[in-house]
């Protein structure tokens, strides 16, 4: 099993453009979640999902949107990129809510200019 | 929503020592996780342990739900468990995900 795979692991922007980070994990997750990590801080979460169709709003979700098509796949759209979002992306999954540990793919490190 | 605070904050080790890393929560937990971000970023869940005493080789973790708090123990530490430590918790009320804190940041000298 590959676990969680993210796509791109570098990415530059300029303000204004949108761009999409993609998330797919072959574990047959239900749960799947998108957080950020600023130089130094902990992790925030943006949005996360509970199963295909099943989004919610995490922590700091302004300037983001998800979708939830596939129980494999939970792509994070930026559509008017800002300085703020310069961050590092990660995407997580779970097969439950409980009693079971969630699994990070290796992140996107994104910056925006 | 629920605030989880770790100490310390930053931790200085030489290569066999023992250590101690602390979370507590504000509120009761159905869900809590210790996790390592190693040097190159990536994140390894060590335990899920909303409860009681797990042990996995070196590392040890106890969570005392009814004190809010869980302990991470980390014995005959080596260069390889630096990194950042971050305990993440997940309350009974709310949303239905993890709240993480800030993390204890691990050097361990040879």
């Amino acid at each position: 099993n590959a676990g969680v795979t993210q796509t791109p692991k570098f990415r530059i922007l300029k303000i204004g453009q949108s761009m999409t980070l993609q998330c797919t994990q072959d574990m047959n997750h239900n749960y799947m979640y998108w957080y950020r990590q600023d130089p130094g801080m902990g992790l925030k979460l943006i949005y996360y999902s509970v199963g295909a169709g099943i989004t919610d709003k995490g922590e700091v979700p302004n300037g983001y949107n998800v979708s939830r098509s596939t129980t494999e796949d939970f792509p994070l759209r930026l559509e008017l990129a800002a300085p703020s979002q310069t961050s590092v992306y990660f995407c997580a999954s779970s097969y439950d809510r409980y009693n079971q540990p969630q699994h990070f793919g290796d992140g996107t490190r994104l910056s925006i200019l | 929503g629920i605030q989880v605070e770790q100490s310390p904050p930053d931790l200085i080790l030489q290569e066999g020592a023992n250590s101690t890393l602390r979370c507590n929560f504000s509120d009761s937990v159905n869900n809590l996780q210790w996790f390592h971000q190693n040097p190159w970023g990536q994140l390894i869940n060590l335990f899920y342990i909303p409860s009681g005493t797990k042990q996995n080789g070196r590392l040890s973790a106890t969570t005392v739900a009814t004190e809010r708090y869980s302990l991470l123990y980390i014995s005959s530490s080596q260069t390889t468990d630096s990194g950042v430590y971050f305990c993440a918790v997940e309350g009974n009320t709310g949303r239905r995900a993890l709240t993480f804190g800030s993390g204890t940041r691990l050097q361990v000298q040879p």
